[in-house]
């Protein structure tokens, strides 16, 4: 079974700063997607950035990438020049390909943002 | 283009009582997924259907639980005697039939309190 760990029940930064969250996952599949999400206080669920898992290039969106390390499993979202809209749960994802649709996320990390 | 609709937002339910959440896709999505998140917990994974069919109810509670997605209508997750425990915010996502890219279009949740 897959497993997605975040071992960061909690991170702060401060604004215009620069802040890497972690995550690790566990999978015997070679192709598969991986995904950080969003929750504001609003709760909704927002993507971030994606990641497949074949493609070595690391995926970048303006202020948000991730170092993906496939070999060790390995999966951080680094944000530059955190604002205070950033501030929010994040939450790590992995999915496999084909039929299987079943997002499995990790325990999140509650980012705070300091003026 | 709405994305995906939950509602009710919000719903208070007393323990034996039945809750009704509903979900309407995101438009041309034909495949939509449940899950669970408890307080300060991740989503789970709940159920995957298709229009009339249900792919992997592997994350529902064997008793009390049940998903549909009829031709005509919203996808309705039901659970019957509700207990304390199935307080939760219960979120749907959305994707299109065939779609090679992985991403979920979540909902904004059904918050469900079981007094």
């Amino acid at each position: 079974a897959q497993t997605v760990t975040q071992s960061q029940p909690e991170m702060s930064v401060q604004e215009a700063e620069t802040v890497t969250l972690s995550c690790t996952y566990d999978t015997s599949e070679s192709d598969y997607y991986l995904f950080w999400y969003k929750q504001p206080p609003s709760r909704q669920m927002i993507l971030v950035i994606r990641q497949e898992a074949y493609k070595q290039q690391n995926a970048t969106e303006n202020r948000f990438s991730v170092n993906f390390q496939k070999a060790a499993k390995s999966f951080s979202l680094k944000i530059s020049d955190s604002q205070l809209g950033d501030a929010a749960m994040y939450f790590c994802a992995y999915l496999a390909t084909g039929s299987a649709r079943q997002l499995t996320f990790g325990s999140g990390t509650q980012l705070t943002v300091l003026p | 283009n709405a994305g995906v609709m939950q509602n009710p937002r919000h719903l208070v339910r007393r323990r034996g009582q039945e809750a009704r959440l509903r979900c309407s896709p995101m438009k041309g999505h034909s495949h939509v997924y449940w899950y669970r998140q408890l307080p300060e917990e991740g989503l789970k994974f709940m159920v995957y259907l298709q229009k009339e069919n249900i792919i992997d109810e592997s994350g529902m509670p064997k008793e009390r639980f049940s998903a549909e997605f009829p031709k005509e209508g919203p996808s309705i997750l039901r659970i019957q005697q509700v207990v304390r425990g199935d307080s939760a915010a219960y979120f749907c996502a959305s994707s299109p039939s065939g779609s090679r890219t992985g991403e979920l279009f979540f909902g904004e949740g059904s918050r469900l309190t079981v007094l």
